[in-house]
């Protein structure tokens, strides 16, 4: 399976543009990029996925690099309740590559 | 819809003793996964189902572990005998996979698991 790197962890100011970065430099032709999120006592919730072209819905947008070896998780203005650990995933397309592989995440902070 | 429904939200047992977990998928979903998440190792994926046909099990950590997906609303993930090592949060999530999405995964509550 092609690897994510993400940091750690990052912090925010609450009502500020987060954005969460990935790293993905062995990505296939055919990976889609997820992002995932998971809130405290939780279970993961998707948040938006691309394949190309930036991607916008009502929680994030989602900007990818050309070469596509990276993209970006953009909040648009974050909230206390965005404090989560956010997964940036690459996912095959048909029969066993549609499983779901999570890293270690970034943990996101967002302070008041 | 209620989402992905799994039960017990949480177990504490013996050593030694047959754990059982529950969950029922999205009407709909054809895809089904089980998780294990601990501080140590994070999010794991044991099995996948597709079509009530076990499609990945390289993550079942041993044969202690056993899952089934009878029916297309029901699977079982069965821990016999348990041990405190299993003692983690799992999680059921659904899926309807298509020749036209990706599939995003819907993840139940979990089960918070206690092996004493």
């Amino acid at each position: 399976d092609a690897k994510t790197t993400q940091p750690n962890s990052m912090e925010s100011n609450e009502e500020e543009p987060v954005h969460l970065p990935c790293n993905h430099s062995t990505i296939s032709g055919t990976d889609y990029i997820h992002w995932y999120r998971q809130l405290p006592s939780q279970g993961p919730e998707y948040v938006i996925h691309g394949l190309t072209s930036n991607v916008n819905n009502r929680m994030a947008s989602l900007a990818i690099a050309e070469d596509r070896k990276s993209s970006t998780l953009i909040l648009h203005r974050a909230t206390l309740r965005d404090a989560a650990v956010y997964y940036c995933i690459l996912r095959g397309y048909g029969g066993a590559t549609n499983k779901l592989i999570f890293g270690t995440g970034t943990l996101l902070a967002v302070q008041p | 819809d209620a989402g992905v429904i799994q039960s017990p939200r949480h177990e504490v047992t013996e050593m030694g003793q047959e754990v059982t977990l529950r969950c029922k998928p999205i009407s709909g979903h054809n895809s089904l996964f089980w998780y294990r998440q601990t501080m140590m190792r994070g999010l794991e994926l044991l099995i996948y189902f597709n079509n009530n046909v076990p499609i990945d099990d390289s993550g079942m950590p041993e044969d202690r572990f056993s899952a089934k997906m009878p029916n297309a609303s029901f699977s079982t993930l069965k821990i016999q005998p348990s041990e405190p090592r299993d003692s983690a949060v799992y999680f059921c999530a659904s899926s309807l996979i298509g020749t036209s999405n990706t599939g995003e995964l819907f993840f139940g509550e979990g089960s918070r698991l206690t092996v004493l």
